[in-house]
């Protein structure tokens, strides 16, 4: 079975632009989150999907979106991109959205932001 | 929300060297993952493991959930364990969103 797939892998933008990722989940997962990794501030939860229905969201401003498909197919976009947007943006899939649910994640997409 | 801590830090070994890596939780959890991340940032997952002991070649884990903690065991490490090593938490109520530690980077050196 074909695991969580993300692209692009690589994304190199400017300051201003917007971007959008996409992450498609593991066969017959519905759940889809999303997380960005820094340095500086580690892995955090940006938002989780289920059902094309925003179920949880983390501590981020409104500049980051998402949205789910009815195939369970999920993108996140980044409107007016700042220098510290600059991270690997994972995603991670499950059958539920249930907390007991095991996660497995995508290879990311490197954002590097000029 | 739940707090998740590892401890140690940093690790660095001699090959063939075993290791216990350590995950504290504030609060009850019904998810505990760990995860390794590789060279080119991929999480890939070692254990679902909320509970009980469980091993897998030269890995195991337990989760003691009555107190709190995680404990990843490595035995007989090998260089290509060297990375970077994150424990990650969920409660009934935070539906799919894991709370990470702030990760073990482990070097093992031939």
């Amino acid at each position: 079975k074909a695991g969580v797939t993300q692209t692009p892998r690589y994304l190199i933008k400017t300051r201003g632009q917007q971007v959008t990722l996409s992450c498609s989940p593991i066969s017959g997962h519905r759940s889809v989150s999303w997380y960005q990794q820094t340095p500086g501030q580690g892995l955090q939860f940006l938002f989780e999907y289920f059902s094309e229905t925003q179920r949880n969201k983390g501590n981020f401003p409104g500049r980051f979106s998402g949205r789910q498909f009815s195939n369970s197919r999920s993108e996140m976009n980044v409107s007016t991109l700042e220098l510290g947007d600059s991270a690997l943006y994972l995603c991670a899939s499950s059958r539920a959205p249930q907390s007991y649910n095991e996660q497995f994640f995508g290879p990311g997409t490197r954002l590097t932001v000029l | 929300g739940i707090q998740v801590e590892q401890s140690p830090p940093d690790l660095i070994l001699q090959e063939g060297a075993n290791s216990t890596l350590r995950c504290n939780f504030s609060d009850s959890v019904n998810n505990l993952q760990w995860f390794h991340q590789n060279p080119w940032g991929q999480l890939i997952n070692l254990f679902y493991i909320p509970s009980g002991t469980k091993q897998n070649g030269r890995l195991s884990a337990t989760t003691v959930a009555t107190e709190r903690y995680s404990l990843l065991y490595i035995s007989s490490s090998q260089t290509t364990d060297s990375g970077v090593y994150f424990c990650a938490a969920a409660q009934e109520t935070s539906g799919s969103r894991l709370t990470f530690g702030e990760g073990t980077q482990l070097t093992v050196n031939p």
